[in-house]
């Protein structure tokens, strides 16, 4: 049973342009959540989503960030306009259920804004 | 509001020596779960343990043992003679239930721990 996919693992990004970010959650799991790691700190929660549904986005900043799960394919999420803060590594994970689940991250996706 | 503390920023230890990392947490949940992740240099993010709110009771798991006391808020994590390989950064975590039901966890900003051979 393959684990959470994220691709790809190393993003560079010029400012200004867009960043594009994949992850394949395990399967039969419908639930994924996007952290960020900016150096040296702790994971954010950034948002929860469902198939077709964005649950929670409350860690999400107001501009340039937004993200996916299509019915079909691998949750995206997408920065417009990159800036050099959006350095950092972007975790995700997914679960079965709810709160009572383990969360299952993927290897990550470093992005590098020069 | 939730928030997770781990106050020891980074630990160095000779192998075989024993380590703890604290973590400390507030939440205004009743039920409310923590967790243990690590973070080796390869930066992928290894669960290590779960807890639910209702359930005090300490749990070892080979080397690693975990102490839950509610009375004063902390989860800690114990590693009995510590190898080489436990280096890594150590993340504590709670989750938070919001009113859709979702989980997603407060991080604390992780105990870098080094064992030196």
């Amino acid at each position: 049973n393959a684990g959470v996919m994220q691709n790809p693992r190393h993003l560079v990004r010029r400012r200004g342009q867009e960043a594009r970010l994949r992850c394949s959650p395990m399967k039969g799991h419908s639930h994924v959540y996007w952290y960020r790691q900016l150096p040296e700190e702790g994971l954010k929660f950034m948002v929860y989503l469902q198939k077709e549904n964005i649950i929670d986005e409350s860690g999400m900043p107001k501009e340039r960030f937004s993200a996916e799960f299509p019915k079909e394919g691998p949750s995206i999420l997408r920065i417009q306009q990159v800036v050099r803060g959006d350095s950092a590594a972007y975790f995700c994970a997914s679960s079965p259920g709810t709160v009572r689940d383990e969360q299952y991250f993927g290897p990550g996706t470093r992005l590098t804004v020069t | 509001a939730q928030k997770v503390t781990q106050a020891q920023t980074e630990i160095s230890v000779v192998e075989k020596e024993d380590v703890t990392l604290d973590c400390v947490y507030e939440t205004r949940d009743t039920t409310y779960y923590l967790f243990w992740y690590k973070q080796p240099p390869s930066g992928e993010l290894v669960f290590l343990i779960r807890r639910n709110s209702f359930d005090e009771q300490n749990e070892i798991s080979g080397r690693y043992s975990w102490n839950f006391q509610k009375s004063t808020s902390s989860f800690n994590f114990t590693i009995t003679a510590s190898q080489v390989v436990d280096s890594a950064v150590y993340f504590c975590a709670l989750v938070r239930v919001s009113w859709a039901g979702a989980n997603n966890l407060f991080f604390g900003t992780g105990t870098r721990l080094t064992v030196i051979p």
